[in-house]
């Protein structure tokens, strides 16, 4: 099976830019997570979609955004680029069972650099 | 809210030499993972935890749940060079209408082998 996809894994953008980040989850899994990894901050939860729902929403401003598709793969936006957006954003999938075991794997992540 | 304290933050160790890391909360989770990242890629699950007492291991990896669910420790035994990186705890809050999808990470034990 193949793992969680992430595209790119490599950008630079400028301050004010948008950009978008695109996930592909392994096949079945039909929960997405996102996180932020920063030196600083560590990893820290954004957001999460089952189902191309939001049901779960961490501590960022609403600069940051996502999106999921009917085949569970999704994306995350960021608009009005900031220098402390300069970050490893983190996708993981799971296969979450009703028994409330929620393994998640993680894409290799794609670094964001914001000039 | 909720945090974890991993400790210790960093280790240099010989190889051969058994490894000992904790992560402890001040509210209790329902599931620990254990996971290790390598330099520009994302973390890769090493154990997952379900039950409080849970002792588990995985190779040379061996982890537990804290009976008091708010606690885990990871034990790496006779380390070798490729054990290197960074080894991050994440502990699941319990959940209400049905999201999983948050983790809560610690802030990583960086791991240094010589050989």
């Amino acid at each position: 099976k193949a793992g969680v996809t992430q595209t790119p894994r490599y950008l630079i953008k400028t301050r004010g830019q948008q950009v978008t980040l695109s996930c592909s989850p392994i096949s079945g899994h039909r929960s997405v997570s996102w996180y932020q990894q920063t030196p600083g901050q560590g990893l820290q939860f954004l957001f999460e979609y089952f189902s191309e729902t939001q049901r779960n929403k961490g501590n960022f401003p609403g600069r940051f955004s996502g999106r999921q598709f009917s085949n569970s793969r999704s994306e995350m936006n960021v608009s009005t680029l900031e220098l402390g957006d300069s970050a490893l954003y983190l996708c993981a999938s799971s296969l979450l069972t009703s028994g409330g075991m929620n393994e998640q794997f993680f894409g290799p992540g794609t670094r964001l650099t914001v000039l | 809210g909720q945090q974890l304290n991993q400790s210790p933050q960093s280790m240099f160790i010989q190889e051969g030499e058994d490894v000992s890391m904790n992560c402890t909360s001040s509210s209790i989770f329902n599931t620990w993972l254990w996971y290790k990242q390598d330099p520009g890629e994302g973390p890769v699950l090493l154990i997952a935890l379900y039950k409080a007492g849970e002792l588990t291991s995985n190779g040379r990896l061996t982890a537990q749940f804290g009976t008091t669910r708010k606690d885990s420790f990871l034990n790496i035994s006779a380390s070798i060079p490729s054990d290197v990186g960074i080894y991050f705890c994440a502990g699941q809050p319990p959940f209400y209408g049905g999201s999983q999808g948050n983790l809560i990470f610690g802030k990583g034990t960086k791991l240094s082998v010589k050989p």
